[in-house]
Parts: C-alpha cells; structure tokens; sequence
C-alpha cells in the first residue's frame, strides 16, 4: 500500500534562516506531487506541483522553491523565512487518471519566530 | 476559472443532529467532486467523491450527489457524532487538459459537535 512520509512534524525557526521540508511517498512511481500551505483559520494554497523528477511548477510567487531531487521525493525549501511563512504545509501525491484522487501527508506546523 | 464556494461557518451541531454543508462550485466543462476531511492537527483524508452528474459518492454515513444542473455537490450526513468534528473542504478538479490533477479547494467548514 502506499504512505507519504512528512518531516520534521512541527519546526520553529527565526525570521531569516534557512528552510528545508521534506515529503517522501512509497508503494507508487511517477506520481504528481503537490506542496500546499494551509494558514490559520483559511483553506489550502497551492504552492508546487511536480510531475515528474526535476519538473517544479510554481502556483503563487513567493520567496519559497520546490525540487524533486527524486521520483517519490519532493523538498520545500527557503532561504530566508518571513513571519508570512507561518502555517501548516501539506504534502500531496496523486497518479494522473480520469478522477484522481490526491492523498495528503500528516503535515509538518511551521512557526517562523 | 475554476472555484468552490462553501457555506461559511463554523457549523455547531449536537450529537445525532442532521448535517448539511452546502457547496457550489464553477467551472468549464465535467469537473470531479471529492469532500475531504480534517482532524485537528492532521492532514487531509479523501471522504467521497463523485465522478460525472447524478453521482452519489457516500461514506462513513456521509453522503453527497453532484447536481450539474444546480452546480453543487451539498455533503450530507443524518446522524452526526462527536467524532466527526473536523474541518470538510469541498473540491474539484477540472476534466481532461493539462491539469495535472490540480484541486481547487473550497475554504473549509468547521463542524463541531456537542455530545
């Protein structure tokens, strides 16, 4: 069966450091794999979606980036966090079909300080 | 574009109460349905969908039917419990293109039910 792995599960960082999430999926190859931010009290944004290894689409500009160093892997990074960057970041994997489902990580809770 | 429009809440509900979260969505051509669900603290789990019009996608005693001619796809439940307090997000995804299976999500429902 397939899992998608999510860490680190909660991360508290000062504004201006660096940032890296990593997102791993098992029991599938090729998926889609997505990246969405999910802030307080609202629904979820869209930030990457790849469809294949080193393909990164961006849905909204931000000082955020995305690589897929890997088939069932997908790393979001940044290289200096804002206060903005706060929320909870969720991992999402998807095999392209007619109706295709996506199926989320546990999350990881950013707290940028 | 594509988009959903869910009722506002939080919805507050006691146990065994009916439930009906309204959602309505635009978008160009057969879009699919799917209702998600949230726990505290945790990602999202597919609850139902449905895939072309008249549909019922239905589990955990939860229902919705995907009304083309209405453009909503309402979630539904007759007897609601504790533990179905969560955040529901309605979505689609748009048919056929260059997708790639992107959903757009509606703002989220809170529901919390009272014992």
């Amino acid at each position: 069966s397939q899992t998608i792995h999510q860490w680190p599960a909660t991360l508290v960082q000062p504004v201006g450091s660096p940032l890296s999430l990593e997102c791993t999926v098992e029991g599938t190859s090729n998926p889609n794999l997505y990246w969405y931010r999910q802030a307080a009290g609202r629904g979820l944004q869209l930030l990457f979606y790849s469809v294949g290894i080193g393909q990164i689409s961006s849905e909204v500009p931000q000082n955020l980036s995305a690589s897929r160093p890997q088939d069932r892997q997908f790393i979001l990074s940044s290289k200096k966090l804002l206060l903005s960057d706060s929320g909870f970041y969720l991992c999402a994997w998807s095999v392209l079909s007619a109706a295709p489902v996506q199926y989320f990580g546990p999350g990881t809770r950013l707290t940028v300080t | 574009g594509n988009s959903v429009t869910q009722m506002e809440g939080p919805v507050t509900l006691s146990e065994e109460a009916f439930l009906t979260i309204n959602c309505t969505y635009t978008a160009t051509g057969y879009p699919s349905l799917f209702w998600y669900v949230q726990y505290p603290g945790e990602g999202l789990q597919l609850l139902l969908k449905a895939t072309k019009a008249d549909d019922k996608g239905s589990n955990k005693g939860f229902e919705a039917t995907y009304r083309k001619e209405t453009t909503s796809f309402h979630l539904e439940k007759g007897s609601v419990q504790v533990s179905d307090s969560a955040v529901y997000f309605c979505a689609l995804i748009r048919a056929g293109g260059t997708s790639y299976g992107k959903l757009t999500f509606g703002q989220g429902t809170i529901l919390t039910v009272h014992p």
